[in-house]
C-alpha cells in the first residue's frame, strides 16, 4: 500500500532541544515537502526537495533544517532557533516537476513545547 | 509574487443547501487547481481538481469551475451534508512546475 509516513504522531521539545521529524514515502515521487500549520490557519512551506540531494528554503525556513540523501525520506530538524515550534507538521510529496499532480500527505506529526 | 486567496473564510449552511467557496489566483501561467479537505487534525486529502483546458468537472456532489480569462475557480458542494463539516483548500500550480500555491482556507460548518 502506498503512502507517506510519518513519526512520530506526537513529539515534545525541551528547551534549547533539537527534535527531528521523520518522513518517509513509497510512492516513488521525486518532489517533497513540509508545511507547518498552526491551529485554525493555512499551509506554510517551510522546505522542499525537487530532487535526491537537493532542496531548497520555503516562506518559513528560518529555525528548521532537511536533508535528503534518499528519495524515499525527507527528514526535518526543528533546531533550537526556533522559538515557537509549536505547530501540526504536515510532510507531502508529488510526482516532480512537469508533471502537474496534486501533492499526497502524510498524516502529520504535532509539536509540542514541554 | 504568486498567490492564491480564498473566500470566504468561515461558511455556515443549513443540511441539505449548498456551499461554494471561491479562489483568486495571481499567475496566469497556472495550469492545474486542486482542491484539498482537511478534517479535524487529519491530513488534507485532494477531493477534485481541475486542469486550464478544462472549464468545469463534476463527482457526485462536488463540482470545480474554472474561468481562466479572470483568474477565478470555485468549488461547488450541493446538498451539503454534517460530515462535509471540515476545512476546505484550494490551491493553484504553475504549467511545469511542482511547488503548489495553496489558499488560506474555508472552514465549513454544515448545520443538522
Amino acid at each position: 500500500d502506498g503512502g507517506i509516513t510519518q513519526s512520530p504522531k506526537y513529539l515534545f521539545r525541551k528547551e534549547g532541544q533539537n527534535v527531528t521529524l521523520s518522513c518517509e514515502q513509497n510512492l516513488n515521487h521525486d518532489a517533497m515537502y513540509w508545511y507547518r500549520q498552526d491551529p485554525g490557519q493555512g499551509l506554510r512551506l517551510i522546505y522542499y526537495s525537487q530532487i535526491v540531494n537537493d532542496f531548497q528554503k520555503g516562506d518559513i525556513a528560518e529555525g528548521y533544517s532537511v536533508s535528503r540523501e534518499k528519495k524515499e525520506s525527507f527528514p526535518l530538524t526543528v533546531t533550537s532557533a526556533q522559538k515557537n515550534p509549536t505547530a501540526f507538521y504536515l510532510c507531502a510529496s508529488s510526482p516532480g516537476q512537469g508533471r502537474n499532480q496534486p501533492q499526497h500527505f502524510g498524516d502529520g506529526t504535532r509539536l509540542s513545547i514541554l | 509574487g504568486e498567490n492564491v486567496e480564498q473566500h470566504p473564510s468561515t461558511l455556515s449552511v443549513q443540511e441539505g443547501d449548498s456551499a461554494v467557496i471561491k479562489c483568486t489566483y495571481s499567475d496566469s501561467a497556472s495550469n492545474y487547481f486542486p482542491w484539498y479537505k482537511q478534517e479535524l487534525g487529519k491530513r488534507p486529502q485532494l477531493i477534485i481538481d481541475i486542469r486550464s483546458n478544462v472549464g468545469e468537472k463534476k463527482d457526485q456532489r462536488i463540482a470545480v469551475t474554472l474561468n481562466k480569462t479572470a483568474k477565478h475557480f470555485s468549488l461547488h458542494i450541493t446538498e451539503t451534508q454534517p460530515e462535509d463539516s471540515a476545512v476546505y483548500f484550494c490551491a493553484a500550480i504553475l504549467t511545469g512546475g511542482f511547488k503548489t500555491i495553496f489558499g488560506a482556507g474555508t472552514r465549513l460548518f454544515v448545520k443538522a
